[in-house]
């Protein structure tokens, strides 16, 4: 079946600009996790959602940073004003029901940002 | 979430067995033990998890000590594909994100 899905996988910006990253889960899946890997680096959290609620959204970096998920499935980071310490891979990953333990979490491929 | 240490660089010769071992001693009852791996370029790929018992896929097997504090995950016959970042995360079941907390990993070598 279809995996985890983002657009675009590459997105190149002039810094100040602003850009979404979308992300489309695993259909039925209602737990949706944005992550962060900078070059060379491990993989950052960002923000969990359930459902359209972020009950998680400690690892944002800041208040430039924002993400939004509609209908239960979609979801949309946007980074305002971005910043070339951004540049990075953008991840999301979607688990189903309940979001305890059992249940791993599927990654998307990716964004890769590219601040300029 | 418990911590977890893992060696930086391991390699294996294709067609062997690759062992790779993951050092979780303060894991507590609650929690699983979950193994991640990334190639190059692609997102983490999702390959075993368990909790007590030992844990066998069409990927890999996991093993687990009986003390809980540490675990080996074995590729059975490692292929040149088979070169990635493995991630050994320790994650709670009861908490209510569920987020996966990702270390620096191993990074396992395949040669032919």
């Amino acid at each position: 079946g279809a995996g985890v899905s983002q657009s675009p996988s590459n997105k190149v910006t002039e810094k100040g600009k602003d850009v979404e990253l979308r992300c489309d889960p695993i259909s039925g899946h209602t737990a949706l996790y944005w992550y962060r890997q900078s070059l060379g680096q491990g993989l950052e959290f960002l923000i969990y959602f359930q459902g359209n609620s972020a009950p998680d959204k400690s690892g944002l970096p800041s208040d430039r940073f924002s993400a939004e998920r509609t209908g239960g499935s979609v979801s949309t980071l946007t980074i305002q004003r971005t910043q070339q310490e951004d540049s990075a891979v953008y991840l999301c990953a979607s688990s189903s029901l309940p979001p305890g333990g059992n249940s791993p979490l599927h990654f998307g491929n990716g964004t890769r940002l590219t601040v300029t | 979430d418990a911590k977890t240490t893992q060696p930086t660089s391991m390699d294996c010769a294709e067609g062997r067995a690759a062992n790779l071992p993951c050092n979780h001693s303060t894991i507590s009852g609650n929690e699983y033990v979950y193994w991640y791996r990334q190639i190059h370029s692609q997102g983490p790929q999702y390959i075993i998890h368990g909790l007590k018992n030992n844990e066998t896929n069409e990927m890999a097997s996991l093993i687990i000590t009986e003390d809980r504090k540490s675990s080996t995950l074995i590729l059975p016959h490692a292929t040149l594909r088979d070169t990635a970042v493995y991630y050994c995360i320790v994650r709670s079941r009861s908490g209510n994100t569920g987020k996966l907390i990702f270390g620096q990993g191993t990074t396992l070598q395949v040669k032919p």
